[in-house]
């Protein structure tokens, strides 16, 4: 079965560090990747996604995330957060032979003033 | 922008009883499914839809469990007997391509 794994559990960083959110997956086909995030109280949206072509795709609000096929990885990072970034990052993988999204556990990212 | 909604946004019950989650996918859409996320957990899926009929489901989705598409527009989730362990944000989610566009969700809490 498809395993996602978030290597962080929860992140606690101040305004303008960079964030950096890991994760992998165990598939060895095609995939297409996904980040979602989930501000408190709110339905989960799309940040980024890849399909193919460019490994480093740039998605909503600054964020960005490149697929290393090698690593099995698809690693979230952003330069500098802000107090709005606080919010669950969920990282998600389509296989090629399933329609079924596999999530990983999520992120909690807290960002303080 | 179309987007998926979702009725009711929190529907509390008691053990026991039957509950219909609603979502009404985006028009042209032809996957439908449906995931859930227990406080603090992740998000899981239950079961995918195509051409009328359910195409995948997770061992979650038991026999308690069904959905429907009755009219072409809205495509419901039936818990018939709610337990404690059901409650639960139940989120629909439609696609024709790779990426899955969500609802808001229904919080479901079961008393």
């Amino acid at each position: 079965a498809q395993s996602v794994s978030q290597h962080n559990h929860h992140v606690i960083l101040s305004e303008a560090a960079s964030l950096e959110l890991g994760c992998n997956y165990s598939y060895g086909g095609t995939v297409n990747l996904f980040w979602y995030v989930q501000y408190p109280g709110q339905h989960l949206q799309l940040l980024l996604k890849y399909f193919s072509g460019d490994p480093l795709v740039k998605g909503i609000k600054g964020f960005e995330a490149e697929f290393i096929k090698s690593k099995f990885s698809f690693n979230l990072r952003k330069p500098s957060v802000q107090w709005s970034d606080t919010a669950e990052y969920f990282c998600a993988v389509l296989c090629s032979n399933d329609y079924k999204l596999s999530f990983g556990a999520g992120t909690t990212v807290t960002v303080r003033a | 922008e179309p987007e998926v909604t979702q009725t009711p946004s929190h529907q509390v019950t008691q053990m026991g009883q039957e509950v219909i989650l609603r979502c009404v996918p985006i028009s042209n859409h032809l996957y439908f499914y449906w995931y859930r996320q227990i406080l603090g957990q992740k998000v899981e899926f239950l079961v995918s839809f195509y051409n009328n009929e359910i195409s995948e489901k997770s061992e979650i989705f038991d026999d308690q469990f069904s959905v429907e598409r009755p009219d072409g527009s809205n495509f419901t989730l039936k818990i018939r007997s709610t337990k404690l362990e059901d409650s639960a944000m139940y989120f629909c989610a439609s696609t024709t391509s790779p990426e899955q566009f969500f609802g808001p969700g229904t919080r479901l809490t079961v008393l």
